[in-house]
């Protein structure tokens, strides 16, 4: 899994509660983000990092929020979980490369469940 | 509205068989075209990337064609194996832009029976 490892990578919580998911990864490289996959969708963007302290949102970001301190670290936050945020949650890492532009390395994913 | 659709949904081969997958999209301006392997309860990993000049891809037993006139591309799976079933997902990418502008197909899943 390029050198990309999510924790927990199972969770079961109740509704309302906050829950922090975290991904760490040892490529260096620049490029960070955090998608949700669904039976019946593809893989969605929640938001995504282009560099330390510098974050965007992606097409489904309502209901959470993300940080980025390190280099190697993207934190996945949701600050009161709801039973339609239960999914599994991949993150990916990206550089650009000459002719492998925007290629991404995904991690094993984190199964969370909001009860 | 920017859109990748994959057919079939889902698709039941013996194995040594070949089997062709496709995925048609509308995605403007196009950058490049990748196709992912998702096993079962792991991440994708990346097959082939193809930029809109490259007509074929091939990854091993994995060929991969687009065209880009006609917006459609196959991932050919030769002379099947067990660890083909998985999913695989087509994923396009508009040009320019930032880096979170990948559409994901919603993903064809093989099963090879032996």
């Amino acid at each position: 899994d390029a050198g990309i490892t999510q924790s927990p990578r199972h969770k079961v919580t109740e509704t309302g509660t906050p829950v922090t998911l975290r991904c760490h990864q040892t490529e260096n490289h620049r490029y960070m983000y955090w998608y949700r996959q669904d039976p019946g969708h593809g893989l969605r963007l929640i938001h995504y990092s282009y560099g330390v302290k510098d974050t965007d949102k992606g097409e489904v970001s309502d209901g959470y929020s993300v940080s980025r301190s390190k280099t190697e670290d993207f934190l996945l936050t949701l600050e009161s979980a709801t039973s339609s945020q239960t999914s599994v949650y991949f993150c990916a890492i990206s550089e650009k490369r000459e002719g492998r532009d925007n290629e991404q390395f995904f991690g094993p994913g984190t199964r969370l469940t909001v009860l | 509205k920017n859109q990748v659709e994959q057919s079939p949904q889902s698709l039941i081969i013996l194995e040594g068989k070949n089997c062709t997958l496709q995925c048609n999209y509308t995605v403007s301006p196009f950058s490049n075209l990748r196709w992912y392997k998702q096993d079962t309860g792991r991440g994708p990993v990346s097959l082939t990337i193809m930029t809109f000049s490259e007509n074929t891809k091939s990854n091993g037993r994995y060929t991969a064609t687009l065209d880009a006139d006609t917006k459609q591309s196959s991932l050919h799976i030769t002379a099947s194996q067990l660890s083909d079933s998985a999913s695989y997902i087509c994923v396009v990418s508009g040009q320019g832009g930032s880096q979170g502008n990948l559409i994901f197909g919603k993903g064809t899943k093989l099963s090879v029976k032996p």
